[in-house]
């Protein structure tokens, strides 16, 4: 089973459009996140929920809209998307939010044409 | 403000020989340090982590870590490398309780030449 569960893995989409990316973690945890992950492969932290509340919200566009409807999954909506958009989007969860590991997603490229 | 820095974009060593990926940080507060390896298409997979005791922690495929809080390092190596270690290597790290936000290092390179 997989533990933390992104789709799609693949999105290619026009300048312009709105997307979203779903997450789903089966491990029990806590808190969930989002990070991107640009060209030269540098993480960013972008979101972090706990128990459904928003924690860490990071410099990021308001294009960018995370939505927690349950513990277990943490959506990521965009819209108006644009070039510099294109990255790979990694969804990531752990037990505590701090002493633990995370584990992550397998990551959703996205490339907007 | 919390930070890592990977001072090495890409670290190369023979099949064999003993490998050091190095990893300093800034916090305040205690820090909690992790690592990661990312292979290529692939998500981040946890490899060790520090949280207090023992400074050497020890992790999964041969991977070890040593702390060292006077110096802010948290060093991974091998004895022994294998080809199938070539991957990115992230070191990260959390301040101390109550902190969600775990901050990346801008990740290794490492090559294993068979």
């Amino acid at each position: 089973d997989t533990a933390v569960s992104q789709t799609p893995k693949y999105l290619v989409t026009q300048m312009g459009n709105d997307k979203s990316i779903k997450c789903e973690q089966n491990l029990g945890h806590d808190t969930m996140y989002w990070y991107k992950q640009d060209s030269k492969k540098f993480l960013k932290i972008m979101f972090s929920y706990n128990n459904k509340e928003l924690i860490i919200n990071e410099t990021v566009p308001n294009r960018f809209s995370p939505k927690s409807p349950d513990k277990a999954h943490l959506n990521l909506h965009i819209n108006s998307l644009e070039l510099g958009d294109s990255a790979v989007y990694f969804c990531a969860s752990s037990q505590d939010g701090w002493n633990t590991e995370a584990f992550f997603g397998q990551g959703t490229r996205l490339t907007v044409v | 403000a919390q930070s890592v820095a990977q001072p090495e974009d890409q670290v190369k060593v023979a099949e064999g020989n003993p490998l050091t990926v190095k990893c300093t940080y800034s916090v305040s507060g205690n820090p909690y340090l992790f690592w990661y390896v990312q292979y290529p298409n692939r998500g981040l997979q946890f490899l060790l982590k520090y949280i207090t005791g023992d400074n050497l922690v020890k992790g999964s495929y041969g991977f070890e870590a040593e702390f060292n809080k006077s110096q802010t390092s948290f060093h991974l190596k091998k004895p022994s490398a294998l080809v199938s270690d070539s991957a990115l290597y992230f070191c990260a790290v959390r301040s101390g309780a109550g902190s969600y936000q775990l901050t990346f290092g801008k990740g290794t390179k490492l090559s294993v030449i068979p």
